[in-house]
């Protein structure tokens, strides 16, 4: 069963940097891009990035360019997001999602929750 | 503000159909594929309709995808109280080489 799990909830200080985990099973990790989107509080989704796991190629959106860097481990299956330079609009939840085709998000993580607060 | 428009609410009976429309240019939804999800609140979002109107295994037929130019939409039969939640279509922004969510729409079943 394709499945990704998420690290638990973080609660950081302004000004600091968060890095959240996300396990891939199911699938060969090495043959799908990896995308990381989050959500404000009652707000919606936006597309932060993607990674490509065979090659570690990174394709970032414009807002966060110079702030994030997403990595990869295939020892572990595991894909990785930082962001760093955090403030309180960098609360939300963040997620990670396989690209299954063209661009079509399947399945993604269960979420986690970073909370920015001095 | 999304690039890509959609409806903030839009609400029908059990049994009934509705539509969500979802808005956007030549540079994303004219030249590229559109997904949508469902949201339920406190949960992940799941693909419902990839490629502008293929569904995954498990989603039922009651789940539709179309697409004209610029604009596509999901429509959606035999409303179920299972049904309500947040529905947001997705798609690649090709001038910027990212992706791109439209703002979502809020489902109520009556």
């Amino acid at each position: 069963q394709v499945h990704l799990v998420q690290s638990g909830a973080e609660v950081k200080r302004p000004g600091a940097s968060v890095r959240v985990s996300c396990k891939a099973s199911g699938f060969t990790f090495t043959a799908s891009y990896m995308h990381w989107i989050r959500q404000a509080p009652g707000q919606g989704l936006e597309w932060m990035g993607w990674i490509n796991t065979n090659n570690s190629d990174t394709g970032y959106a414009q807002k966060f360019h110079g702030r994030v860097t997403m990595t990869r481990d295939t020892s572990i299956s595991t894909v990785y997001m930082e962001l760093n330079s955090l403030t309180s609009d960098d609360t939300a939840i963040y997620y990670c999602a396989r690209d299954w085709t063209y661009k079509a998000f399947d399945p993604w993580g269960q979420g986690t929750l970073v909370t920015v607060s001095s | 503000q999304s690039v890509l428009t959609q409806p903030p609410s839009v609400s029908a009976a059990p049994g009934q159909k509705v539509t969500i429309s979802c808005s956007g240019t030549t540079s994303n939804i004219g030249n590229n594929y559109v997904s949508w999800y469902h949201q339920i609140p406190g949960t992940a979002p799941k693909l419902l309709i990839f490629e502008d109107n293929k569904r995954p295994s498990g989603i039922p037929d009651r789940f539709s995808g179309s697409k004209s130019g610029t604009s596509a939409t999901l429509g959606i039969t035999g409303l179920q109280t299972g049904d309500e939640g947040d529905y947001y279509c997705g798609t690649w922004e090709s001038s910027l080489n990212s992706g791109l969510f439209g703002g979502g729409t809020k489902l109520t079943v009556l």
